[in-house]
């Protein structure tokens, strides 16, 4: 059974950082391109970055572009999103997501608010 | 950045009862359309993908159809469990990008 399970949301301060984690089980996870997808309180999805298999190409929403970094360690089996300079308007649910094609499996979640 | 616009932005139908929601993108995505199911608090589910693929584990009363710039999701006969927030997504282009919704409620 495919699981993905983030970890590391919080309560920070704006221009603080976060470091997220989303631990994979029940796949081959070094074989499948990787997303993180945020939801704001009551809004739509947004796709942040995303990660190719061996963690050689990475993508930006030009909206965290030089705020975050996406890496991954397949020995692992886990997905890293590094947050620096935080704004209120990260603030949202992040979850991670594994691709084929479409967003096909996603974890459950967790909450980063961004507040004095 | 490629925009999808989903309409209606709410669309109130009742049980057994037939559900059509569509989606635009401002390009052309070809086939690259995928749509999700999101109930509250709970993580979106992938429900098609390529425009009209069912993903794994979806029941048959889900369809979906279009190409290009025009798509539609069906629900041919209405579930309890199917009202919820639908989001359509285009993977055609970097940064994929969703529509904003459409809450199916009960009338």
């Amino acid at each position: 059974e495919v699981q993905l399970v983030e970890s590391g949301g919080g309560l920070v301060q704006p221009g603080g950082s976060l470091r997220l984690s989303c631990e994979a089980s029940g796949f081959t996870f070094s074989r499948y391109w990787m997303y993180w997808v945020r939801q704001a309180p009551g809004k739509g999805l947004v796709c942040v970055s995303r990660i190719n298999g061996d963690g050689s190409v990475t993508t930006y929403a030009d909206s965290v572009k030089d705020r975050f970094t996406i890496s991954r360690d397949n020995a692992k089996n886990t997905l890293y999103l590094q947050m620096n300079s935080l704004r209120a308007e990260d603030t949202a649910v992040y979850y991670c997501a594994r691709d084929n094609y479409a967003l096909e499996y996603w974890g459950q979640g967790t909450l980063v608010t961004v507040s004095p | 950045e490629m925009v999808m616009t989903q309409s209606p932005g709410t669309l109130s139908v009742s049980p057994g009862e037939r559900a059509t929601l569509s989606c635009r993108a401002s390009q052309s995505v070809s086939s690259n359309l995928a749509w999700y199911q999101q109930k509250p608090g709970q993580a979106p589910r992938l429900l098609i993908y390529g425009a009209s693929t069912r993903a794994t584990g979806i029941p048959a009363r889900f369809s979906g159809s279009g190409s290009g710039t025009e798509f539609t999701l069906t629900i041919s006969s209405l579930q309890s469990e199917d009202f919820a927030v639908y989001f359509c997504q285009q993977y055609n282009t970097w940064p994929r990008t969703f529509g904003q919704g459409t809450k199916v409620e009960i009338k």
